[in-house]
């Protein structure tokens, strides 16, 4: 099975710019996850999206954002980008089914710079 | 809220053992993994503990006791590619997996 994939993996924007990330799941999973990744704060929960609707959601302000389609492929946007943005963004699959059970897979992420 | 701890560093040599500790305080608990990260790299999946005990799985096992919100990792015979940061993650009720801020491990020989 192939894994999740993420795009772009490398990514470098300027304050104020917004960007958008994608991630595609493993093949039946219908649940993607984000997490933000910064040596300071370690790994942060954004949001999670099971069948095209979000279930959970992490302490970010609203200019972050996600969406998922019908296919489970996922979408994050940051909106007016700031310095402290600058991060790994994970992506993770799982099957949605055993919500608090799933083990979650990781793709390789998008790495922000924001200058 | 919640509230994961883990040491920040540990060292260690090859052919040795080691204990990663892991304490956690959340509101609602279903469950604690463990997932090593290799710089660069994305988290992979090593274990799952659900109920009080041991699970062990070749070189790694890992220990839960829900009384006292405590998980430990255990690595077994280490070895130069086990130098990697180590995440403690708990399933806390209405949100997904929350991540200690992991243990960087290196081995040496």
């Amino acid at each position: 099975k192939a894994g999740v994939t993420q795009t772009p993996r490398y990514l470098i924007k300027t304050r104020g710019q917004q960007v958008t990330l994608s991630c595609s799941p493993i093949s039946g999973h219908r649940s993607v996850s984000w997490y933000q990744q910064t040596p300071g704060q370690g790994l942060q929960f954004l949001f999670e999206y099971f069948s095209e609707t979000q279930r959970n959601k992490g302490n970010f302000p609203g200019r972050f954002s996600g969406r998922q389609f019908s296919n489970s492929r996922s979408e994050m946007n940051v909106s007016t980008l700031e310095l402290g943005d600058s991060a790994l963004y994970l992506c993770a699959s799982s099957s949605g089914l055993a919500e608090h059970r799933d083990t979650q897979y990781f793709g390789p992420g998008t790495r922000l710079t924001v200058l | 809220g919640q509230n994961i701890d883990q040491p920040t560093e540990m060292t260690a040599t090859e052919g040795a053992i080691v204990q990663i500790n892991c304490t956690y305080q959340t509101s609602g608990f279903n469950g604690l993994f463990w997932y090593q990260q290799h710089a660069g790299e994305a988290p992979t999946f090593l274990s799952y503990n659900v109920l009080d005990g041991l699970e062990e799985k070749g070189r790694f096992s890992s220990f839960l006791s829900r009384s006292k919100g405590y998980s430990y990792l255990l690595l077994k015979e280490l070895q130069m590619k086990d130098s990697a940061s180590y995440l403690c993650a708990v399933y806390q009720a209405g949100t997904a997996l929350i991540f200690g801020k992991g243990t960087t491990l290196s081995v040496s020989s």
